[in-house]
C-alpha cells in the first residue's frame, strides 16, 4: 500500500531554518499538504497545493517539491514553531487520503 | 468566522456502536466535502472518510470499511458518523473537518482540510 514517510523528529536552534521531508511515491502526480499541530489542539493547515500558504500564515513557512519528496521549510525558526507537523496527500486515484507519520519540530 | 463542534464520543465495548456528531456554522455547509479524520493516542492522523456536498458520494478508508457510514444533513449543518463492530483500534480523537479539493492534471482531484474541530475521543474497551 502507499505511505508518505516522514523523520520523527528534527531540531533546530532558534532563528535557524528547519527542513522537513516527506517522500511517497505518488508525490510527483500529487500535492502535498502541510498541517501544523501542537500538544492538544487540533491541526492547522500551513501549506497546501505544495507552496501555498492560506491566508494567516507567516511567509517563514514555505514548501518544495522535488520528484518523489515534498520539504516544508520554516525559516528563521521560533519557540512558537515548536510543533508536529503531518503531510498530507492522496493516492494514485485521488479518492483515498494520506498523512505520513508526522515531524516532532523541537526549538532548542 | 468558522466553527466546528464535535460530540458524541466516549467509552464504549468491543463490538459496540457510538455516533459522532459534527456542527457546523460560519459557513455554506451545503457548498463543501466533510471529512473525518481521527488521531490514536500518541500516534498520527488517519483520514477516515468524506462525503460528498450533497451527500450522493462517500469514501472510507479500508479499515472501516463495512462498518462505519459517513452521513451529513445539510438542513441541520451536521455531518455525523455511525460506528458500528467498534474495534480496540478505532480508539482516537475524531475530528470533523471543512474538505477542500484541488485538481491536478496528472492526477485528477485530491482533498485536503482546511478547518478542523477540537475533536471528540472515542475509547473503545472492555
Amino acid at each position: 500500500s502507499y505511505e508518505l514517510t516522514q523523520p520523527p523528529s528534527v531540531s533546530v536552534s532558534p532563528g535557524q531554518t528547519a527542513r522537513i521531508p516527506c517522500s511517497g511515491d505518488a508525490l510527483p502526480n500529487q500535492y502535498a499538504y502541510w498541517y501544523q499541530q501542537k500538544p492538544g489542539r487540533a491541526p492547522v493547515l500551513v501549506l497546501y497545493k505544495d507552496t501555498k500558504r492560506p491566508s494567516g500564515i507567516p511567509e517563514r513557512f514555505s514548501g518544495s517539491s522535488s520528484g518523489t519528496t515534498v520539504t516544508l521549510t520554516v525559516s528563521e525558526v521560533q519557540a512558537e514553531d515548536e510543533a508536529d507537523y503531518h503531510c498530507q496527500s492522496a493516492d494514485s486515484s485521488g479518492n483515498d487520503v494520506l498523512f505520513g507519520g508526522g515531524t516532532k519540530l523541537t526549538v532548542l | 468566522e468558522v466553527l466546528l463542534a464535535e460530540s458524541g464520543g466516549g467509552l464504549v465495548q468491543p463490538g459496540g456502536s457510538l455516533r459522532l456528531s459534527c456542527a457546523a456554522s460560519g459557513f455554506t455547509f451545503s457548498s463543501y466535502w466533510m471529512s473525518w479524520v481521527r488521531q490514536a493516542p500518541g500516534k498520527g492522523l488517519e483520514w477516515v472518510a468524506h462525503i460528498y456536498k450533497d451527500g450522493s458520494e462517500n469514501y472510507y478508508v479500508d479499515s472501516v470499511k463495512g462498518r462505519f457510514t459517513i452521513s451529513r444533513d445539510n438542513a441541520k449543518n451536521s455531518l455525523y458518523l455511525q460506528m458500528n463492530s467498534l474495534r480496540v483500534e478505532d480508539s482516537a480523537v475524531y475530528y470533523c473537518a471543512r474538505t477542500l479539493g484541488s485538481y491536478n492534471d496528472a492526477s485528477g482531484y485530491s482533498y485536503y482540510f482546511d478547518y478542523w474541530g477540537q475533536g471528540t475521543l472515542v475509547t473503545v474497551s472492555s
